[in-house]
């Protein structure tokens, strides 16, 4: 079985500063990793996402995270934050050996950007 | 750029009711999903599907079924709605790419019973 838990339902922060949303997983088997971003009255998007090639993975919109296993995380960061960053960020897990690609979500964490 | 679609965005309906959420996507995936999203919560699972009449529950219990007659079209039923189903039902689908599969969303629909 696998999960995922995000520390924190929401996070606010200002303008240019540091975004940091916290993802752990749990999974019996070696996982994909995934984050995806939801706007209001939107599907969600796919951000980047982990499947045991480079542990630092870069994705859309200035985003990246790392994935350790020894800490089984998979936090999300952007060096300076944007207006347009405001929305709910989702960790997703998948496990590697099964077809079909079915995820198991986090959470979610709900970003606020102050002026 | 991913193209699935749901219809309708939003639906407030009456206990009793039969619906139909419906979801296309033009890109020919084979693979396509329905997930159940609470204000503030996170995704269930709730029905998928590997191609044509091929489908599968969830993870989450769910009360509604689905039909896959034709790749590009994977609708959701509710026989009789109840204000417990009131909810945002997100449909995906999903291609390879490199190692992994990656799911694209449609929209969702809002759907609200009274």
């Amino acid at each position: 079985a696998q999960s995922v838990t995000q520390l924190g339902s929401h996070v606010s922060v200002s303008e240019g500063a540091l975004v940091l949303l916290r993802c752990n997983y749990s999974s019996s088997v070696p996982p994909y990793l995934f984050w995806y971003v939801q706007y209001p009255n939107q599907g969600l998007q796919l951000l980047l996402k982990y499947t045991s090639a480079a542990t630092l993975v870069k994705g859309i919109n200035g985003f990246e995270a790392e994935f350790k296993k020894s800490e089984t995380s998979f936090h999300l960061t952007k060096p300076s934050a944007h207006m347009s960053d405001a929305a709910e960020y989702f960790c997703a897990v998948s496990d590697s050996r099964a077809a079909g690609n079915k995820l198991t979500f986090g959470g979610g964490t709900r970003v606020l950007v102050k002026p | 750029e991913a193209d699935i679609y749901q219809t309708p965005r939003y639906l407030v309906i009456g206990t009793g009711k039969k619906i139909t959420l419906e979801c296309s996507q033009t890109m020919g995936h084979d693979k396509m999903y329905w997930y159940q999203q609470d204000p503030g919560m996170e995704l269930h699972l709730i029905h998928y599907s590997y191609g044509v009449n091929s489908t599968e529950k969830g993870d989450l219990s769910s009360e509604s079924t689905v039909s896959r007659i034709r790749t590009e079209h994977f609708p959701l039923t509710l026989e009789s709605a109840r204000p417990s189903h009131t909810s945002q039902y997100l449909c995906a689908s999903s291609a390879k790419y490199g190692d992994t599969y990656e799911q694209y969303f449609g929209p969702g629909t809002r759907l609200t019973v009274t």
